[in-house]
């Protein structure tokens, strides 16, 4: 599977929209991005996810390059709720393949 | 509630003991995904089962073992406890039907603490 780089950590005020940003340019052309998110210790939350086209859906929007080698998170208005650790992944989407999770970007949304 | 149920939600036992965590999938969902995350760690993928089959492996030591049962739900074995596994573990499960993008749904985790 494809790895993906992400910023450390980001701030973003409260009813802001947030835009996380992943890049995964090695990904290939049967590799799905999906967004999942772990707020502190409880399971994560799947988010997400495309193959190529922009998605959206009541949680967020996906933004994909045309060359796939990036994609935005967008969570349109941030609330506290969002402080959370978002995580990017690509992977095939179905079969026996690992999922790897790095160590994602640390969302702070602040009032 | 992703569906997905883990028990048990705490566990505290002593080095070079075993104990048994148990997952039960959503309804209708195939596959089952064990990972291990550690204080301040990222999620460590452990091994993936589908349908009674396993399907992946991911960084699962040779002391841990997985299965998954007819009613599909699964249990992680860890024996030979250290203090260093101490950790989180969570099952996740899909559908993995096969038709196109196919999200995990994660369940609330078990508290493992290796005393």
């Amino acid at each position: 599977d494809a790895k993906t780089t992400q910023p450390t950590s980001m701030d973003c005020a409260e009813g802001r929209a947030a835009n996380l940003p992943c890049n995964h340019s090695t990904i290939s052309g049967n590799e799905y991005v999906y967004w999942y998110r772990q707020i502190h210790s409880q399971g994560p939350q799947y988010i997400i996810h495309g193959l190529k086209n922009n998605e959206t859906n009541e949680m967020a929007s996906l933004i994909i390059t045309e060359d796939r080698k990036s994609s935005t998170l967008i969570l349109p208005h941030a609330t506290l709720r969002d402080t959370a650790v978002y995580y990017c992944i690509v992977r095939v989407a179905t079969g026996g393949f690992k999922t790897i999770f790095g160590a994602g970007t640390r969302l702070f949304v602040k009032a | 509630d992703s569906g997905v149920t883990q028990t048990p939600k705490h566990l505290i036992t002593a080095t070079g003991q075993r104990v048994t965590l148990r997952c039960s999938p959503r309804s209708g969902d195939l596959s089952v995904y064990w990972y291990q995350q550690s204080l301040d760690q990222g999620l460590q993928f452990l091994i993936q089962y589908y349908n009674g089959e396993e399907r992946a492996k991911g960084n699962i030591l040779e002391r841990f073992s997985a299965q998954q049962f007819p009613d599909l739900h699964s249990e992680l074995n860890l024996s030979s406890l250290e203090l260093g596994d101490s950790a989180l573990y969570f099952c996740a499960s899909s559908a993995d039907a096969g038709t196109g993008g196919d999200e995990q749904y994660f369940g609330p985790g078990t508290r493992l603490t290796v005393t």
